[in-house]
Formats: structure tokens, C-alpha cells, sequence
């Protein structure tokens, strides 16, 4: 089946610094990419969407410049958090959709902790 | 009114029971819809799709949709401590295939 590789899946870093996360699909062609945010025991909150080899689509409240998204790829996406602050901390996630079917495919996850 | 209800729970159930999931919903727009597992810490995984209404068995989950209702269930029989998981339905939302999720609802199966 599809396989989305989420790294890094755990990640410390000081306030004022930037940390980027990278999803990969393994094995099919991502030509949309979602970025969700999971905060304890609450939902997946969409952050944004992507389209490879366009900008981002990001949902209302989401700063664009704070949070950037790269989908250079039809494989590779990316998020920067920027200048990250300890209520960025939270649970990050990346969802693929490939040009077969339906599905969306989940990578595992990205816990940051800002200090 | 949100788009999509889901009682969190915590649900709590022995092992070999019977559990019943729901998510109500106010989109008649809504074509597909999907049951995730998500174990703590990790990403969501597809457990049932479904598009428009009637049932869809596999193994031991149900999923089943009603959309006269606006209505979806997952059913898991013979339930086992590793189901223990949060799981949360989601729908789409149309031409811009954004996913709308539910709260998400925290099982527990007690051996």
C-alpha cells in the first residue's frame, strides 16, 4: 500500500529557531499535499494544502510566513516552522493524496517541543 | 453548528464486545466517507472508505453510511485490547477534496 515517511518524528528546538519537517511518498506520486496540526486529545486542524509546483493554500489564521510549505515534488514536501515560539509546540502531520484514487495516505507524525 | 459531531468518549468496553462509533453531519454535500485509526503519537490510519450510502464490511469493522440521516457508524466486532485507539471520522468535502474530520472518539477494550 501507500507509504508517506514523516521525518523528523521527534524534534526539540530553542525559541527564535526554525525546524523543518519533510514527508516523503515511498511509493506513488503525492500531487496534493495537507499539513494538519494536532493538539492533545482535539482534532486534526488543517494548516494548508499543496500542489506540486504551486504555492500553498493555507486556512484562515494559518501566517503563511510563519509556516512555509514547500511541494517542489511529486515525492518531497516540506514545512518550515519559522522562528519557532513554545506555542508552536504540538503535533504535526502530513497527509498525501496521489493521483490513483482517493485515498490520503498519513505520514506518522512530527512532535515538536519548542523551549 | 459544526459540519461534522463526533462524542469523544472516553468509551470504555471489555474485550469481545460489541463497539458502535458515529459521526453526524450537516453537508448533504458529502460523498465520501472515511474511518481513521490513530494510536497516541502516531498518524492517522485508514481503516474504512466508503462512497455514498450502504455498508462496507471488512474483517471485523462495519462502516456504514446513511446519508438520508446524515448519519455514518463503524462497528467493530469481537473487539480486542488492540483496538484501543482514538477514531476519528472524516468526510470530503467536495471538488476541493478537503478533508472534514470529527473530534475523534478514545477507545478503550479492557482485556
Amino acid at each position: 500500500g501507500a507509504v508517506v515517511s514523516q521525518h523528523p518524528s521527534r524534534v526539540i528546538c530553542k525559541s527564535g529557531t526554525s525546524v523543518k519537517i519533510e514527508c516523503r511518498s515511498l511509493d506513488f506520486q503525492a500531487t496534493t499535499m495537507f499539513w494538519y496540526r494536532q493538539f492533545p486529545k482535539q482534532s486534526l486542524m488543517l494548516m494548508a494544502t499543496s500542489n506540486e509546483g504551486s504555492k500553498a493554500t493555507y486556512e484562515q489564521g494559518v501566517e503563511k510566513d510563519k509556516f512555509l510549505i514547500n511541494h517542489a515534488s511529486l515525492t518531497l514536501s516540506t514545512l518550515t516552522v519559522t522562528s519557532a515560539h513554545p506555542e508552536d509546540s504540538s503535533f504535526y502531520i502530513c497527509s498525501a493524496r496521489g493521483d490513483r484514487g482517493l485515498g490520503y495516505t498519513f505520514g506518522s507524525g512530527t512532535r515538536l517541543t519548542v523551549v | 453548528q459544526k459540519e461534522v459531531e463526533q462524542d469523544p468518549g472516553p468509551l470504555s468496553v471489555p474485550e469481545g464486545a460489541i463497539v458502535s462509533l458515529n459521526c453526524t453531519y450537516s453537508n448533504s454535500a458529502f460523498q465520501y466517507f472515511m474511518w481513521y485509526r490513530q494510536y497516541s503519537r502516531k498518524g492517522p490510519e485508514l481503516l474504512m472508505y466508503t462512497y455514498s450510502s450502504g455498508n462496507k464490511e471488512d474483517g471485523r469493522f462495519t462502516a456504514q453510511v446513511d446519508k438520508s440521516s446524515k448519519y455514518i457508524s463503524l462497528f467493530i466486532r469481537d473487539s480486542q485490547p488492540s483496538d484501543s485507539a482514538t477514531y476519528l471520522c472524516a468526510m470530503d468535502a467536495g471538488n476541493n477534496r478537503k478533508l472534514i474530520w470529527g473530534l475523534g472518539t478514545s477507545l478503550a477494550v479492557n482485556p
